[in-house]
C-alpha cells in the first residue's frame, strides 16, 4: 500500500500556541487524505477531509477555523491546530486512501497541550 | 449516520486458541470492509480486507462476509500474545472508492501465554 510519513511524532506545546503536523505519501499521489483524532480508549474519529486544491471539508462539530488544513500538492497534507487548548491534547493520524491496498494510516502524532 | 458496532470485548483467550471479533453495520448497500489492528499508542494497520461474501484466509487470520446479515468477523487461530492489541472494524462509506471510513470502536484482545 500507499507509504505515508507523519511528523512529528510528539509534540507538547504550550495554550495558546499553534501545532503544525505534516502527511507526506511518500509513493503515491493522493487526491484526498484524512484526518483523525483519537482520544485514550476511544475509537478513531474522523475530522476532516483533506482534498488537494481545494477547501477541506470538515465534519460536523469540528472547528474549521481551529483546525486548518491544507493540501497543497498530490503527497503533503498539513493540519494546523491553532491556539490549542489542553482539551485538544490527543492522538492526530493521518490517512491516505489507496484503491487497489486499501487505507494506510500515518504513524499518528500525540499533542500535548500544557 | 452510519453505525458500525462491535463486540464490546475486551476479549481475552489463551494462546494457541481461536480468538473470534465481530462486527455489525448499518447500511445494507456497503460493499468494502476493513479490519484494522491498532497496538497501544501506535496507529492502525490493515489486516484484511473484504469484498465479496464469504471467507477470506491470509495465514492465520480469516474475515468473514455476509451481507445478507451485514455481519463481517475476523478469526485470528493460533492466537499469540503479540496479537493482543484493539481490532477496529472499518466499513466504506457506500458508493465511495476513495471515501471515508466509518470505524467500530474497536475490541481489546488479549492473548495470555
Amino acid at each position: 500500500g500507499a507509504v505515508v510519513s507523519q511528523h512529528p511524532s510528539r509534540v507538547i506545546c504550550k495554550s495558546g500556541t499553534s501545532v503544525k503536523i505534516e502527511c507526506r505519501s511518500l509513493d503515491f499521489q493522493a487526491t484526498t487524505m484524512f484526518w483523525y483524532r483519537q482520544f485514550p480508549k476511544k475509537s478513531l474519529m474522523l475530522m476532516a477531509t483533506s482534498n488537494e486544491g481545494s477547501k477541506a471539508t470538515y465534519e460536523q462539530g469540528v472547528e474549521k477555523d481551529k483546525f486548518l488544513i491544507n493540501h497543497a500538492s498530490l503527497t503533503l497534507s498539513t493540519l494546523t491546530v491553532t491556539s490549542a487548548h489542553p482539551e485538544d491534547s490527543s492522538f492526530y493520524i493521518c490517512s491516505v486512501p489507496d484503491f487497489q491496498y486499501g487505507y494506510t494510516f500515518g504513524s499518528g502524532t500525540r499533542l500535548t497541550v500544557v | 449516520q452510519k453505525e458500525v458496532e462491535q463486540n464490546s470485548g475486551p476479549l481475552s483467550v489463551p494462546e494457541g486458541a481461536i480468538a473470534s471479533l465481530n462486527c455489525t453495520y448499518s447500511d445494507r448497500g456497503s460493499q468494502s470492509f476493513f479490519w484494522y489492528r491498532q497496538y497501544s499508542g501506535k496507529s492502525p494497520e490493515l489486516i484484511m480486507s473484504i469484498y465479496s461474501n464469504g471467507d477470506k484466509e491470509d495465514g492465520r487470520f480469516t474475515a468473514q462476509l455476509n451481507k445478507a446479515s451485514q455481519y463481517v468477523s475476523l478469526l485470528i487461530r493460533d492466537s499469540q500474545p503479540s496479537d493482543s492489541a484493539t481490532y477496529l472494524c472499518a466499513v466504506l462509506d457506500r458508493g465511495s472508492t476513495l471515501g471515508r471510513l466509518y470505524f467500530g470502536r474497536g475490541t481489546q484482545l488479549t492473548v495470555w501465554p
